[in-house]
């Protein structure tokens, strides 16, 4: 089955730093990418929805000079969660979509975001 | 608005059949997906029903009945290892998922 790669798994950050979270579509073109953010016992937030080559489309009360989305390619996008604080801390998952509308979405591993 | 219910928790017996519904409402309809999520982890994609009817994958089925507003995830032959939670996602008419908040399945020995 369709493969996406999310890197790193787990990162620890200082407060006030910036983290860059990588996801892959391996074995197919990814028009489409998704950030989401679940925190514990909840459901999938989405954060934004990035199409290839152009600019990501962000959520109601998501901060789009905070978390940064690039979708340079068809098989990479990434998230820079810029001048982290303790309450970024989360699990953020990316998502990918082949061409077609109706294609599933295959998720990537997800990251675990601490902000010390 | 939209919406889409699931149960929140369910418990089920190793090797027996469970059932977990989902009902919605949204703007539009382009087909439903069940995904698969253990604790700790991203979710993985299980089924995806855009006709009416049944689709069968081996020890799991997704069923839709879009004049209802309704599709169920059966489970057969229950594992423990099925212990996870189970996501009910819409496609509605602009694409975009609607997702329900889960229903967490206990299986128990």
């Amino acid at each position: 089955g369709a493969v996406v790669s999310q890197h790193p798994s787990r990162v620890i950050c200082k407060s006030g730093t910036s983290v860059k979270i990588e996801c892959r579509s391996l074995d197919f073109q990814a028009t489409t990418m998704f950030w989401y953010r679940q925190f514990p016992k909840q459901s999938l937030m989405l954060m934004a929805t990035s199409n290839e080559g152009s600019k990501a489309t962000y959520e109601q009360g998501v901060e789009k000079d905070k978390f940064l989305i690039n979708h340079a390619s068809l098989t990479l996008s990434t998230l820079t969660v810029t001048s982290a604080h303790p309450e970024d801390s989360s699990f953020y998952i990316c998502s990918a979509r082949a061409r077609g509308e109706n294609s599933p979405l295959h998720f990537g591993n997800g990251t675990r975001l601490t902000v010390t | 608005g939209q919406n889409i219910d699931q149960p929140t928790e369910m418990t089920a017996t190793e090797g027996a059949i469970v059932q977990i519904n989902c009902t919605y409402q949204t703007s539009g309809f382009n087909g439903l997906f069940w995904y698969q999520q253990h604790a700790g982890e991203a979710p993985t994609f299980l089924s995806y029903n855009v006709l009416d009817g049944l689709e069968e994958k081996g020890r799991f089925s997704s069923f839709l009945s879009r004049s209802k507003g309704y599709s169920y995830l059966l489970l057969k032959e229950l594992q423990m290892k099925d212990s996870a939670s189970y996501l009910c996602a819409v496609l509605d008419s602009n694409y975009q998922l609607i997702w329900g908040a889960g229903t967490k399945l206990i299986i128990k020995p």
